[in-house]
């Protein structure tokens, strides 16, 4: 089955430490995102990828790192620089950066402790 | 900068009934227009992209329609079910931007039995 997997479903951070959220695609797709979703808030892109080796700041990148070593893998760090990272993360893909449709995972809720 | 938004918040109809789901932008210089599909706790599911040089698409019950002189867009759902119920969400891609997504806030849709 082709589709984006998100890992873990929840995870719990203590104030002070790094987590790594995790975001896996087989669909062969060359870009590859980051949101961070509120209650009642609509999506906040945090960085992107277009290509391997090669990622960009969104809209709210302070406190989150990314690597693109893999085509097929996007981690996000959230460092402990983030002030309020309780969020819902949801990771995306698409053939291209732009143009086609996104695929979206089925995110991971984190909570600080 | 890209606004966009959902009116009303939140919804709720009889089941059969057929209702619009509305979704405005301020910026029409956009590659494409993305309805998604949110249920509670869940990744996003795409319904229907949008391309600029489009003025419709159709899938099954639903049909979204675009106006970019008027800057909205509308989802339609036909005899609507119980399983309509979730949350659908608007995204825009602007010229250039890389794929990425600007997002309303949603309108919440609960289709009563």
């Amino acid at each position: 089955d082709g589709g984006i997997t998100q890992s873990p479903k929840y995870l719990f951070r203590k104030e002070g430490q790094n987590v790594t959220l995790s975001c896996e695609q087989n669909l062969n797709h060359d870009a590859m995102y980051w949101y961070r979703q509120d209650p009642g808030q609509g999506l906040r892109l945090i960085y992107y990828s277009q290509i391997v080796n090669d990622f960009q700041k969104g809209d709210i990148a302070e406190g989150y790192s990314v690597s693109r070593e893999k085509k097929e893998s996007f981690p996000l760090t959230v460092t402990s620089a983030q002030k309020n990272p309780t969020a819902f993360y949801l990771c995306a893909s698409e053939l291209a950066g732009g143009l086609n449709e996104q695929f979206f995972g089925p995110g991971t809720r984190l909570t600080v402790l | 900068k890209q606004e966009v938004t959902q009116i009303p918040a939140a919804l709720s109809v009889p089941e059969g009934e057929n209702l619009v789901l509305n979704c405005s932008f301020t910026d029409s210089a956009i590659y494409n227009l993305q309805w998604f599909r949110q249920d509670p706790g869940k990744g996003l599911t795409s319904l229907l992209l949008i391309q600029s040089s489009q003025r419709e698409q159709t899938s099954g019950r639903l049909n979204a329609s675009l106006d970019k002189s008027s800057g909205r867009s509308t989802l339609y759902i036909a005899a609507s079910q119980p399983g309509d119920s979730a949350t659908y969400l608007c995204a825009t891609e602007r010229y250039n931007q890389g794929g990425k997504l600007i997002f309303g806030q949603g309108t919440e849709l609960s289709v009563k039995p």
